[in-house]
């Protein structure tokens, strides 16, 4: 059971233009949300995070939405430029456990084109 | 220094092989991962340590076990490994009790068994 999903396993964007990321979950008691990057043959890097208590977090270029009567999330990049083209994890902590598991979607493969 | 390193970058071993594979961060985090990634998948929790215990054993293999010499190292024996076993092995850290559940991953040590 996946209970976290990104369904576009692929998206292109131009190059200036927004570049938008979809990431739905089904457990409601997730209560916090990471974005993370990934580059081939490197590690996963953090990107940013949202607090349940919050509906938007914003660092830079990068925004995530949070819905929660809907179970969504979205992270919009604006303007997408080239270094952007990557793979984007949406991820959520299982518990309350600092220690605990997280969960990641499948990734979504993002190309930005000239 | 906000980097996980990990060695070695690629690994080559038969199946009767002994290898290790380390983890090292001078974060001061007391949680460390270790994961494995397959091409076009999202990584897979392998295990979870907490102040150098293992506190979360994802049901892996004995063919692979964790060690935790100290708060800063992470190694991974590898023993009697199958093909199927090649993977981007991941080592990722993150601070307890903190706040926030960003984990920081290394680049990964490219795994293939012959």
């Amino acid at each position: 059971d996946q209970q976290v999903k990104q369904n576009s396993p692929s998206l292109s964007v131009q190059e200036g233009r927004i570049s938008i990321l979809n990431c739905d979950y089904t457990n409601s008691m997730f209560d916090y949300f990471l974005w993370y990057k990934k580059y081939p043959a490197e590690g996963p890097t953090f990107l940013i995070s949202i607090s349940s208590i919050k509906d938007k977090n914003e660092d830079g270029r990068f925004t995530v939405f949070l819905n929660k009567s809907a179970k969504h999330l979205s992270l919009h990049i604006v303007p997408s430029q080239p270094g952007d083209s990557a793979v984007y994890f949406c991820a959520a902590p299982t518990s309350m456990n600092r220690d605990d598991k997280i969960i990641f979607g499948k990734g979504t493969r993002l190309h930005i084109l000239p | 220094d906000t980097e996980v390193t990990q060695t070695p970058k690629h690994l080559v071993m038969g199946m009767t092989n002994k290898k290790s594979l380390k983890c090292e961060q001078h974060m001061g985090h007391r949680a460390m991962y270790w994961y494995k990634q397959k091409a076009k998948k999202p990584p897979e929790l392998m295990f979870v340590y907490s102040y150098e215990k293992l506190s979360i054993n994802e049901s892996v293999p004995s063919r692979f076990s964790p060690e935790c010499p100290n708060s800063s190292l992470l190694n991974l024996h590898l023993h009697a490994l199958q093909p199927e076993d090649s993977a981007l092995y991941l080592c990722a850290s993150s601070q307890l009790g903190q706040g926030g559940y960003e984990q920081y991953f290394g680049p990964g040590t490219r795994l293939t068994v012959t």
